[in-house]
């Protein structure tokens, strides 16, 4: 199980939007619409914040969107924030009862 | 709702084994499924195995195949992990995270809750 591909670092300015893209494989991302997003800040745990390719939990802003293409995911953040500054990691289900993640991008709000 | 809260941080030799643990309070442990997932320091996320507790079935990743064992504990609503033969590259932050269960049984695939972590630092 190879982690999925995801671009070591993005940015954008207060007000913009910004896509996070994560490319998996035929036996992950492109087989199973269940990728999930995690947000992770400084020394904290991840936090859910897409799931299933495009749903969000209950308290998570609209502003955060996922979309999938063939083997790649993507998390789009609309109307960028200070707070959003984060690392970001995708999951996805690979069958089997087994998960791989992404390497996790480096989001900055300059 | 169901809280995981971890054991403290572990300084260990190299060969030696850790034994992490993850308890389960405020709701009930048989509704979910545990992963194991650690953070290698300024690194990515990485998926080391899972277990049902209501089955006690475990699963684990091909990295960790052979050095690596979870375990639960349904009297204590607390599930273990126990990583062996340990080297300097294990040094991370360990995480137990929950995954709801459908009516039957199902995992759900979606990890919506994670522990707060455990440092477990492997040096001579």
């Amino acid at each position: 199980q190879s982690a999925l591909t995801q671009p070591a670092s993005v940015s954008g300015s207060p007000g913009q939007s910004i896509t996070i893209s994560c490319t998996g494989t035929s036996s992950d991302v492109g087989t199973y619409n269940l990728v999930s997003w995690y947000q992770q800040h400084p020394g904290k745990a991840p936090k859910l914040m897409i799931y299933e390719g495009n749903k969000r939990p209950s308290g998570v802003s609209n502003r955060f969107s996922g979309s999938k293409s063939g083997n790649t995911a993507s998390l789009t953040i609309s109307g960028l924030q200070a707070e959003d500054e984060a690392d970001y990691y995708c999951c996805s289900y690979a069958g089997s009862s087994t998960w791989v993640f992404g390497g996790g991008t480096k989001l900055t709000v300059l | 709702q169901v809280q995981l809260v971890q054991s403290g941080a572990e300084v260990k030799k190299p060969g030696s084994s850790v034994k992490v643990s993850c308890k389960a309070s405020g709701g009930t442990f048989s509704r979910y499924a545990l992963s194991w997932v650690r953070q290698a320091p300024g690194q990515g996320l990485e998926w080391m195995g899972l277990i049902i507790p209501i089955f006690g079935t475990a699963n684990y990743a091909q990295n960790f195949q052979g050095r690596v064992s979870i375990t639960t504990d349904e009297s204590r609503s607390t599930s273990y992990m126990e990583l062996n033969i340990l080297r300097s590259a294990d040094t991370a932050v360990y995480y137990c995270a929950r995954h709801p269960l459908n009516l039957q049984g199902q995992v759900d695939p979606t990890i919506d809750f994670w522990g707060q972590g455990t440092l477990v630092t492997v040096s001579s």
